[in-house]
């Protein structure tokens, strides 16, 4: 069975905190995102990684990085986190191009 | 970046009735098209992928149509359950990259 774990559920921090959220998959997939998404907004995609030392910019990369040293791990970094990145965080991998996504459970976080 | 819209934005019914709701896209440069359900506290769940044109997908109770030259897609749920409450995400590719729609948040009423 298909699994996509993600570090927290829920996760308060303090503005100006550097963040993690992890992300980890044992499908053995290729492909890894980072998504956020907001009331009344379409996920959005944040950052996304093709294979392990990748790494390209999504619609909304400004605050965040992200680091693949591992092919089963993607880690969302919040440099200094800040009250407008409160939100819930979604990681996704697929196996290949145009293929399904499978979704973690989500972080919601916020920033105090 | 192109916009994937749906409707309604949410939708109440009573169990037992059937409901659909519409997804739109850009036709151009037309890749696939994804629907996901999507309930409270999980992870959101693919339910189709469909590339071509007039397409038809069916799972349980559940069906989706895709018309790529007018950009649409509707999903269809037949008799609806409770259980079937959820936020329904359509996303299309616009290369290499899902763009996802707000959602329509189903709710079905014993």
């Amino acid at each position: 069975d298909v699994k996509v774990t993600q570090s927290s559920r829920y996760l308060v921090k303090r503005t100006g905190e550097k963040v993690f959220l992890e992300c980890v998959q044992d499908m053995d997939h290729e492909n890894m995102f980072w998504y956020r998404q907001d009331p009344g907004l379409g996920l959005r995609l944040i950052y996304f990684s093709y294979d392990v030392k990748m790494k390209e910019k999504g619609d909304i990369p400004e605050g965040y990085s992200v680091s693949r040293e591992k092919k089963e791990r993607f880690s969302l970094i919040l440099e200094s986190a800040s009250t407008n990145q409160t939100s819930m965080y979604l990681c996704a991998s697929r196996t290949r191009a145009l293929g399904y996504q499978y979704f973690g459970p989500g972080t919601r976080l916020t920033v105090t | 970046i192109l916009n994937v819209e749906q409707s309604p934005q949410s939708l109440h019914v009573q169990e037992g009735d059937s409901t659909n709701f519409t997804c739109s896209f850009p036709s151009s440069n037309f890749y696939a098209l994804h629907w996901y359900r999507w309930e409270t506290a999980k992870s959101p769940e693919a339910l189709f992928v469909m590339t071509l044109n007039g397409d038809e997908k069916k799972k349980g109770r559940i069906s989706a149509t895709l018309n790529t030259k007018e950009g649409y897609s509707y999903l269809y749920i037949k008799g609806s359950q409770p259980e079937d409450s959820a936020t329904y995400l359509c996303a299309s590719y616009n290369t290499d990259k899902l763009i996802f729609g707000t959602g329509t948040r189903l709710q079905v009423f014993p």
